[in-house]
């Protein structure tokens, strides 16, 4: 049973192309993340999303929106990709949002994403 | 300003100890957590530490947290190749996100 899953897992497309990838948890969590992790294996919160609402939107290009129907989903649209936007995008959940307080975050297994 | 900071690499022999080292900046982070990622996938909470403790121990792992350096670690007692993988340090202050060292990729040798 699997607890947060995105699809899809490799994304190959051409440049000025536009994409999205989604993101499901089952896990009834409040809160839930996009990460970016580049070819140097940093990782880069890009969105963090609690009960639909946007509660951290960091420096992102407005190419990249983000979109939660409801806690359960939370999709990553990229607009006119680029070849820089080439990294595994990682969806995450917790039960509520990160801070003081014990959170473990669950991770997807990640979207390759590479733009040629 | 926030940073978290790791080695990038770490490699041991197989049998051996590994101790990855991590240090931070807030002081106000209660929680500590180790995610591990394996290759190909996402990252999972191997261990966490409350900031008034300053050991915690779990089977092979064991946590030592020094608050007044900020200085945190992770000791994998007799390392195995199903440990090679690359180890994140979080810390957990109070403006919502985790801050995420730059991982420790560590190596096994046979």
């Amino acid at each position: 049973d699997t607890a947060v899953s995105q699809t899809p897992k490799y994304l190959v497309t051409q440049m000025g192309n536009d994409k999205s990838i989604k993101c499901e948890q089952n896990l009834g969590h409040d809160t839930m993340y996009w990460y970016k992790q580049d070819s140097k294996k940093f990782l880069k919160i890009m969105f963090s999303y609690n009960n639909k609402e946007l509660i951290i939107n960091e420096t992102v290009p407005n190419r990249f929106s983000p979109k939660s129907p409801d806690k359960a989903h939370l999709n990553l649209h990229i607009n006119s990709l680029e070849l820089g936007d080439s990294a595994v995008y990682f969806c995450a959940s917790s039960l509520r949002m990160t801070g003081p307080a014990y959170n473990e975050q669950f991770f997807g297994p990640g979207t390759r994403l590479t733009v040629l | 300003g926030e940073d978290v900071e790791q080695s990038l690499f770490l490699s041991v022999r197989e049998g051996d100890s590994s101790v990855i080292n991590c240090t931070y900046t807030d002081s106000s982070s209660t929680y500590l957590y180790w995610y591990k990622q394996e290759p190909g996938a996402g990252l999972q909470l191997l261990t966490y530490i409350f900031s008034n403790m300053d050991m915690k121990q779990d089977q092979r792992l064991t946590v030592l947290l020094n608050k007044k350096d900020k200085h945190l670690s992770l000791r994998i007692a007799d390392t195995q190749t199903g440990d090679s993988a690359i180890y994140f340090c979080a810390e957990s202050p109070s403006n919502y996100q985790l801050i995420w060292g730059a991982g420790t990729k560590l190596i096994i040798k046979p």
